[in-house]
């Protein structure tokens, strides 16, 4: 099955710098690659996610890399406020396929 | 917010308890998720359910079962409630499948004592 590596597992910014979370999966057949982010005390929601078809998608301050070759993909916020701290989480899965698998996820604190 | 509601959403129960955990949805999705968050592990898919009394296992179903009778509700149950399986729950409910936007419900914090 899938397995997703996630980098780092706690990451502490200054406001205003840029963050890069980094994870690689193991399954080439994946191709779709969802983030998620987790504010204190609730339930994860996605804030972008990424198809095999494309190399990068972004969204105002959040942009999402992938790499198929080197079957890697990176979340890239610029410009961090505090309201960025939370737990972000990716993950990987396959058209078709029925659940998600997860990386452990990674810990953003945004100091002002 | 997507029509999601876990409930309840703190419980304290004792070992050798069994614990039942709803998750009730308003969008008519069709597939629903049951995982558990615990430190250093992340989201950890137990069962989850691709119909009306369609169900199958993630990768820590061990200890857990679940029912699906009506497309709104999924039921998570804990036969014999263990400390390990003192965890935060999430429901999660997609309407495509794993590739498209899953909406998380606000959890559910159990504690087995």
């Amino acid at each position: 099955g899938e397995n997703v590596e996630q980098h780092p597992s706690t990451l502490s910014v200054q406001e205003g710098d840029s963050a890069v979370i980094k994870c690689t999966y193991s399954d080439s057949a994946s191709n779709y690659f969802p983030w998620y982010k987790q504010e204190l005390g609730k339930g994860p929601q996605l804030i972008i996610d990424i198809r095999s078809n494309v190399g990068e998608k972004k969204d105002q301050r959040i942009a999402v890399t992938l790499n198929k070759t080197a079957k890697h993909f990176s979340l890239h916020i610029t410009e961090t406020q505090p309201e960025d701290s939370a737990v972000y989480f990716c993950a990987a899965t396959r058209s078709g396929y029925s659940t998600l698998t997860f990386g452990k996820g990674t810990m953003l604190l945004v100091s002002p | 917010d997507a029509g999601i509601t876990q409930s309840p959403r703190h419980k304290v129960t004792e070992t050798g308890t069994p614990v039942t955990l709803r998750c009730h949805q308003t969008e008519n999705h069709r597939y629903m998720y049951w995982y558990r968050q615990d430190p250093g592990h992340g989201l950890r898919l137990i069962h989850y359910s691709y119909g009306v009394k369609d169900t199958d296992k993630g990768e820590v179903s061990d200890g857990y079962s679940v029912s699906r009778s009506k497309t709104e509700d999924f039921l998570l149950t804990l036969e014999s409630a263990t400390s390990s399986q003192t965890s935060v729950y999430f429901c999660a409910i997609s309407g495509e499948g794993a590739d498209t936007e899953a909406f998380f419900g606000q959890g559910t914090r159990l504690t087995v004592v």
